[in-house]
C-alpha cells in the first residue's frame, strides 16, 4: 500500500540532546513538508522540500534541521536550540507541479515529549 | 501577510447539518482545502476548491467565493464519528507549494 510513514509515534527526549524524527513515503511525490502542531496553534511550517537536495525554512525553522538525500526521505532534526520542542510533528508529501494542484497526505505524526 | 480564520469551537445535534466557516487573506490564492483531524491523528483530506461555487462528496460539500476569500463546510446528517477537528488550508501559488493552514474548529456532536 502507498503512504507516508512516520517513527517512532511517542519519543521522549532530555533536555539538551538532538532527536531525529523519521518520514518516508512510497508514493512517489516529489515535494515534503514538515508541520509542527500545538494546542489551539493549528499546523505551523517548520521546513519543505520541492525536490532532491533542495529544502526551504518554513516559519518556524529556528532549531530545527532537514536532508532531502533521497526522493523517498525527509528526516527533521530537532536540536538542542529548539527552545520548546515539546509538540505534535506531521509530515505530509504532495505531487509535483505536473500533477496539478493536489492535496498534501500526512503521516501518522510522532508526538515529541521533553522530559 | 498570511491570515486564516475560522471559528474555535462548535457544538452541533447528531443528525443536524453544521456550516463550518473559513475566511483567508493570502498574497495569491490556487485553492482551498478542507481537512478533518481526530485527536491524536493525522489530518485526512475531505475537499478541494479552486473555482467559486460549491463541491458536494456525499454528506460533506464545500463553498468557495474568491472574491469574498471565504469558504465553508457544510457537513449533513451528522454522525458523532463526525466529532473531530476541521482545518482550512489555502495553496497561494502554484503546484507544490506548502499548504497554510488556519487553527482548525473543533466540532462536537452531541446526542
Amino acid at each position: 500500500d502507498g503512504g507516508i510513514t512516520q517513527s517512532p509515534k511517542y519519543l521522549f527526549r532530555k533536555e539538551g540532546q538532538n532527536v531525529t524524527l523519521s518520514c518516508e513515503q512510497n508514493l512517489n511525490h516529489d515535494a515534503m513538508y514538515w508541520y509542527r502542531q500545538d494546542p489551539g496553534q493549528g499546523l505551523r511550517l517548520i521546513y519543505y522540500s520541492q525536490i532532491v537536495n533542495d529544502f526551504q525554512k518554513g516559519d518556524i525553522a529556528e532549531g530545527y534541521s532537514v536532508s532531502r538525500e533521497k526522493k523517498e526521505s525527509f528526516p527533521l532534526t530537532v536540536t538542542s536550540a529548539q527552545k520548546n520542542p515539546t509538540a505534535f510533528y506531521l509530515c505530509a508529501s504532495s505531487m509535483g507541479p505536473q500533477g496539478g494542484n493536489t492535496e498534501a497526505f500526512f503521516g501518522q505524526g510522532t508526538r515529541l515529549t521533553v522530559v | 501577510g498570511q491570515n486564516i480564520d475560522q471559528p474555535t469551537e462548535m457544538t452541533a445535534t447528531e443528525g443536524a447539518i453544521v456550516q463550518i466557516n473559513c475566511t483567508y487573506q493570502t498574497s495569491g490564492f490556487n485553492g482551498l482545502f478542507w481537512y478533518q483531524q481526530h485527536a491524536g491523528e493525522a489530518p485526512t483530506f475531505l475537499s478541494y476548491n479552486v473555482l467559486d461555487g460549491l463541491e458536494e462528496k456525499g454528506r460533506f460539500s464545500s463553498f468557495l467565493s474568491r472574491s469574498k476569500g471565504y469558504s465553508y463546510l457544510l457537513l449533513k446528517e451528522l454522525q458523532m464519528k463526525d466529532s473531530a477537528s476541521y482545518l482550512c488550508a489555502v495553496r497561494d501559488w502554484r503546484g507544490n507549494t506548502p499548504l497554510v493552514f488556519g487553527k482548525g474548529t473543533r466540532l462536537s456532536v452531541i446526542a
